[in-house]
C-alpha cells in the first residue's frame, strides 16, 4: 500500500484564491510527521510546514496552514491568497519509524499552476 | 550563507564512468540523507547517515557507495554508471528524527 497518496497530479487555481492540496497517509505508527515541500521549476526542495501526529493545533506557517485530521488520516495543504509564485510542484511527506530509526516517504506530487 | 550545498550542479558524463557527488552542510545537524528524484518527480530515499554511521540503505545497486568523512560531509560515489542513473540527486540534512532541508539538487545525465 501506498505509504503517501496524493489523488491530483495537477491542479489549477486563480491568482488570489485559495487552494487545496489532498494529501492522505497510512501509517501504524502513533507518533509520526507530516511535511509539505515545494519544488518549483528551479528543482530546489523547500520546507513549507510541518505537523506532528500528536500537535492538537493545525500547523500554520504564513499563507500556508495544514488540514490535519487525524482519524481519517489526511493531511491537506491549504494555500490562500495565490500568487503567481505559487506555481510548482508540492509533495507531502511523512516521517515514520523504521528498524528503529525515523525515515521518510514521499507523495507524487501535485503539480499547482497559479493562473492571472 | 548556503545552509545544504552539493556539488556539481550538474554532471554529464558516459557509460561506464565512475562519478561522486559532495554534499556538505553548515547547519550543525546530525543526520544527513541522499535521495534520488526520477523523470516523474518521484523521490526516493537512498541512504541515510546519523553522526557518521549509516541507518538507512534502501534498495539501491552496490554500484552506489556513500561516504561520511564527518559529521558535515556526506558524499555519493557511483562505479559504472548506467543509462537508469540519470536523475536528480539531492543530499539532505536535519536534526536527528526533524525537519529535512534540501541542497539544490545535481542534475546527473549518462550518455
Amino acid at each position: 500500500a501506498q505509504k503517501i497518496t496524493q489523488t491530483q497530479p495537477g491542479m489549477f487555481v486563480q491568482e488570489k484564491e485559495a487552494v487545496t492540496l489532498d494529501c492522505t497517509y497510512d501509517t501504524s505508527d502513533q507518533s509520526y510527521g507530516l511535511f509539505w515541500y515545494k519544488q518549483p521549476s528551479s528543482g530546489e526542495m523547500i520546507f513549507l510546514i510541518y505537523q506532528g501526529s500528536y500537535d492538537e493545533q493545525n500547523a500554520t506557517e504564513g499563507r500556508y496552514s495544514l488540514n490535519f485530521q487525524k482519524a481519517r488520516k489526511s493531511a491537506n495543504l491549504v494555500i490562500s491568497a495565490s500568487q503567481l509564485g505559487d506555481s510548482a510542484m508540492y509533495f507531502c511527506a511523512m516521517r515514520e519509524a523504521s528498524g528503529g530509526y525515523q525515515k521518510v516517504t514521499f507523495g507524487t506530487g501535485t503539480k499547482l499552476q497559479v493562473i492571472p | 550563507d548556503t545552509a545544504v550545498s552539493q556539488t556539481p550542479k550538474y554532471l554529464v558524463t558516459q557509460m561506464g564512468n565512475d562519478k561522486s557527488i559532495k554534499c556538505e552542510q553548515n547547519l550543525g545537524h546530525d543526520t544527513m540523507y541522499w535521495y534520488k528524484q526520477d523523470s516523474k518527480k518521484f523521490l526516493k530515499i537512498m541512504f541515510s547517515y546519523n553522526n557518521k554511521e549509516l541507518i538507512i540503505n534502501e534498495t539501491v545497486p552496490n554500484r552506489f557507495s556513500p561516504k561520511s568523512p564527518d559529521k558535515a560531509h556526506l558524499n555519493l560515489h557511483i562505479n559504472s554508471l548506467e543509462l537508469g542513473d540519470s536523475a536528480v540527486y539531492f543530499c539532505a540534512s536535519s536534526p536527528y528524527q526533524e525537519t529535512q532541508y534540501f541542497g539544490p539538487g545535481t542534475r546527473l545525465l549518462v550518455l
